[in-house]
């Protein structure tokens, strides 16, 4: 079963605009991941937050992680084009397991 | 550096056929994945290796699918028979896994596998 499950499935926006992807997952963890999806190609990891973490940045990357919710937020500041991908969070153990995954679309 | 190298990218075989799918991981990296992809199941690990031993195959949906991992640098994913429902992309990963500590893993660019 999948530990992590991203929310929206799909979500569509214009470039400069802002998007926001979230994660639930549902067991205690260490650290959550996020890698995104360029169509037909491997997934590259983007950003790793700890459980004792809240929130981190990375360029126009913003994540935040909420432990007692057990959810994750990632967020694109100023979209663009090329930010078109699927995003996926991922939970920690030695073996990662992946959410259903959010493809976003942006627009120009 | 060289990433995750997986070899055939496409294949498209007949029902019935055996499937050999190849990864060389990174050098150095301790762990190696083996996922598989569909639009239905999404992205599910099939088997771990950890010092090129297996960890966890529950992944591996049955009999017909095989992993094996003679030495560090090389992995193979085998199904035999193939069935029109195997039909997916392969992706292989690789990490240096430190228990306990967040672990980027790094994937390859996939196998395409159509069986007809």
């Amino acid at each position: 079963s999948q530990q992590g499950e991203e929310d929206p499935q799909a979500l569509s926006i214009q470039e400069g605009e802002n998007a926001t992807m979230n994660c639930s997952y549902k067991t205690s963890i260490n650290n959550l991941q996020w890698y995104r999806q360029n169509s037909g190609r491997g997934l590259v990891h983007l950003i790793l937050i700890r459980s004792n973490e809240r929130e981190k940045h990375s360029g126009r990357l913003r994540v935040t992680l909420d432990t007692s919710k057990k959810s994750s937020s990632l967020l694109i500041t100023a979209s663009r084009a090329a930010d078109t991908a699927s995003y996926f969070c991922a939970t920690d153990a030695d073996k990662l397991t992946f959410g259903t995954g959010t493809q976003l679309k942006v627009e120009l | 550096d060289a990433g995750v190298i997986q070899s055939p990218r496409h294949e498209v075989t007949e029902m019935g056929q055996e499937v050999t799918l190849r990864c060389k991981p990174i050098s150095g990296h301790n762990s190696l994945f083996w996922y598989r992809q569909t639009m239905m199941r999404g992205l599910e690990l099939l088997i771990y290796f950890n010092n090129n031993v297996p960890i966890d195959d529950s992944g591996m949906p049955e009999d017909r699918f095989s992993a094996k991992m003679p030495n560090a640098s090389f992995s193979t994913l085998k199904i035999q028979p193939s069935e029109p429902r195997d039909s997916a992309v392969y992706f292989c990963a690789s990490s240096f896994i430190v228990v306990g500590a967040g672990n980027t893993i790094y994937f390859g660019e996939g196998s395409w596998l159509t069986v007809v």
